[in-house]
């Protein structure tokens, strides 16, 4: 199974501040990574496909980047309702696996 | 607009079965690979299960294996999770996912989720 590993597991941050989340996976997977954006009570939300494609409607300050085993998601000028958990999840190979998490707050 | 609705959870005794469904409406389902994803209270996100187009390809996670069956019936655009031998770690929110393409393996559209409790 691919083993996916995400850092920090949590964060705090300012309104306007660049926020950048690690994603490292056990072996390689290419650029078969999503990311997800979750707020409490809510269902996750799709933010990226293949490692750097942002979904139709998702805010342009959510960037992705990276291949094989190292990836990261920026937000830019962090606004608000940023505020959340973020995952990551590789899609390269059954079993599908997601990160442990990231929850960025706010100060 | 895609769609995806939940239902069937409930409050269950360890040992016991659901039947989990997710209706979907607003696109063609039967164009679809379709996931289920669980995540237990203040828990991160598990894959669970998925379904390919025609049903001719299927994947279990190993904490489910043997015990839970994926299905679908693409004339009635539903998806079924049917849980059975259901243990206390079988607790969370089961949410059913579309990706965005259909032969995808990707969750780019979610439901709202179906809430399963095991306890005695």
């Amino acid at each position: 199974d691919i083993q996916m590993t995400q850092s920090p597991s949590s964060l705090s941050a300012s309104v306007g501040d660049r926020v950048t989340i690690t994603c490292r996976a056990s072996q390689g997977i290419s650029s078969w990574l999503a990311w997800y954006q979750q707020k409490p009570e809510e269902a996750p939300k799709s933010l990226i496909y293949a490692a750097s494609s942002l979904q139709s409607g998702v805010s342009s300050r959510f960037s992705g980047s990276g291949a094989g085993t190292d990836f990261t998601l920026t937000i830019s000028n962090l606004q608000p309702e940023d505020s959340g958990t973020y995952y990551c999840q590789q899609y390269k190979s059954y079993p599908l696996t997601f990160g442990g998490g990231t929850k960025v707050e706010i100060k | 607009e895609v769609q995806l609705v939940e239902s069937g959870g409930g409050l269950v005794k360890p040992g016991g079965s659901l039947r989990l469904s997710c209706a979907a409406s607003g696109f063609t389902f039967s164009r679809y690979n379709m996931n289920w994803v669980r995540q237990a209270p203040g828990k991160g996100l598990e894959w669970v299960s998925s379904i390919s187009i025609n049903s001719n390809y299927i994947y279990y996670a190993d904490s489910v294996k043997g015990r839970f069956t994926i299905s679908r019936d693409n004339a009635k655009n539903s998806l079924f999770l049917q849980m059975n031998s259901l243990r206390a770690e079988d607790t969370a929110m089961y949410y059913c996912a579309r990706p965005r393409e259909g032969t995808g393996t990707t969750s780019d559209y979610w439901g709202q989720g179906t809430l399963v409790t095991v306890s005695s």
